[in-house]
């Protein structure tokens, strides 16, 4: 498998437009996490599904952020309007299943860059 | 929620030298303790963990220990090597009674290693 993918790996924007992340998990996990990460800030969960639903959508920061995950294989991160606040570098992370304590497998990241 | 302490924020370690970084947590619930290295433009990847229902645990020149009384774990790594230099996280979640595999994770370790 070739792990977690996300697209596009970098994004520049300008304030208001709308930008969307994808994600593909790895074949066969059933939980699917956002993460995003900053200097001041470091890694914080915005959001993860099990088997499609979401789960905890606590820490996704603002209306302006939505997430869905629409079959096993795919995710988006959508931001809408974007604002400079929100650059930072997005990471989508897969692991095997509920109920458990198990790896989280980490993409290489989408770094936003809103101006 | 949990909350994860990490330190150092930095830390330099001579080639050959061992390297120390300690967390604490805030949730005595929590039973499993990752730990993840990130590499510059990459995604943290896991590099060792450990349950609650043991101290320590060792992998080749890494070990994790942890104090559940204490609330606090550590990452032992021996006889550095250049290529150790990361940025390290712990992370702390609980489960599966809880249902939430949800991982709150250290504010990172940039750990440089000296030639």
């Amino acid at each position: 498998d070739a792990g977690v993918i996300q697209s596009p790996r970098h994004e520049v924007t300008e304030m208001g437009q709308e930008v969307t992340l994808r994600c593909k998990p790895i074949s066969g996990h059933n939980s699917l996490f956002w993460y995003r990460q900053t200097m001041m800030r470091g890694l914080e969960l915005l959001i993860y599904f099990n088997n499609n639903v979401p789960i905890d959508d606590s820490g996704m920061p603002e209306d302006r952020f939505s997430a869905k995950m629409p079959n096993a294989s795919f995710s988006t991160l959508k931001i809408q309007p974007s604002e400079p606040r929100d650059s930072a570098v997005y990471f989508c992370a897969s692991s095997p299943g509920q109920f458990m304590n198990t790896e989280a497998f980490f993409g290489q990241g989408t770094r936003l860059t809103v101006v | 929620g949990e909350n994860v302490e990490q330190h150092p924020s930095t830390l330099s370690v001579q080639e050959g030298d061992s390297a120390v970084i300690k967390c604490t947590y805030s949730d005595s619930a929590s039973n499993y303790f990752p730990w993840y290295k990130q590499e510059l433009g990459k995604g943290p990847q896991l590099i060792i963990d450990i349950r609650s229902n043991v101290g320590e645990k060792k992998d080749q020149r890494i070990a994790v220990t942890l104090n559940k009384t204490a609330k606090h774990f550590s990452l032992h790594i021996t006889e550095t090597q250049p290529e150790d230099s990361a940025v390290y996280f712990c992370a702390a979640s609980k489960g599966p009674n809880f249902g939430n595999e949800k991982l709150t994770f250290g504010t990172g370790t940039r750990l440089t290693i000296i030639p």
